[in-house]
């Protein structure tokens, strides 16, 4: 099974600073990551596909990048809404998996 | 408009067998690109993905839990069902499903419904 360690797991930051999130997979993943931002209470909402493609309608402030096991998602300017949970998932093999999150607070 | 929603008990106890139902509109389960998961989040906790089912209906379930859970479908009702097995309070999460689209990411997810596990 592919493990993925996401860091940090929780960020503290500013509106409109600039944060990054790493997924590390624990074997190669070709690209297949997917990210995702939770708001409490609801369901996980995809920004970005095969690692780097931004998902139609998500704010172009969010940005993937990465290959083999390493990823990060990027957000420039950070803006109230985006203070959420962000995690990973690998879509390279099953089982499909997540990384355990990281939640962005405000400082 | 692919839309899934997520239907099941709000508790159950501890040794019994826990049922959700995922129903899905806008897409047809026949359709050769419907996949859905299950995906479940104990409270404040992470997504743990739990089992697909493939248009073709082959399934895939995740290495711990694959001895309790089974997936299928209804498709004269458009629902998915995830059935698991001696259920303890650990499984108390609210439980999503998800389409797969792309590959393999999950895109609509529903509303997700919580589930207890106690006595």
């Amino acid at each position: 099974d592919i493990q993925m360690t996401q860091f940090p797991s929780t960020l503290s930051a500013s509106v409109g600073d600039r944060v990054t999130i790493t997924c590390r997979a624990s074997q190669t993943i070709y690209s297949w990551l997917a990210w995702y931002q939770q708001h409490a209470g609801r369901a996980p909402k995809v920004l970005i596909s095969k690692a780097s493609s931004l998902e139609s309608g998500v704010p172009s402030r969010f940005s993937g990048s990465g290959s083999g096991t390493e990823y990060t998602l990027t957000i420039n300017s950070l803006q109230p809404d985006d203070f959420a949970i962000y995690y990973c998932q690998q879509y390279s093999a099953y089982p499909r998996s997540f990384g355990q999150g990281t939640k962005v607070e405000i400082k | 408009q692919v839309n899934l929603k997520e239907s099941g008990p709000a508790l159950v106890k501890p040794t019994e067998t826990l049922t959700v139902t995922c129903t899905v509109s806008g897409y047809s389960l026949n359709n050769t690109k419907m996949g859905v998961s299950w995906i479940r989040q104990p409270p404040g906790k992470a997504l743990e993905w739990l089992a697909h089912l493939f248009s073709n209906d082959e399934r895939s379930y995740s290495t711990s839990l694959e001895n309790r859970l089974t997936i299928s479908k209804d498709t004269s009702k458009s629902q998915v069902i995830l059935i698991l097995t001696n259920v303890d309070p650990t499984d108390t999460a609210t439980y999503f499903c998800a389409r797969s689209r792309g590959g393999g990411l999950f895109d609509p997810w529903g509303q997700g419904t919580l589930v207890t596990v106690s006595s």
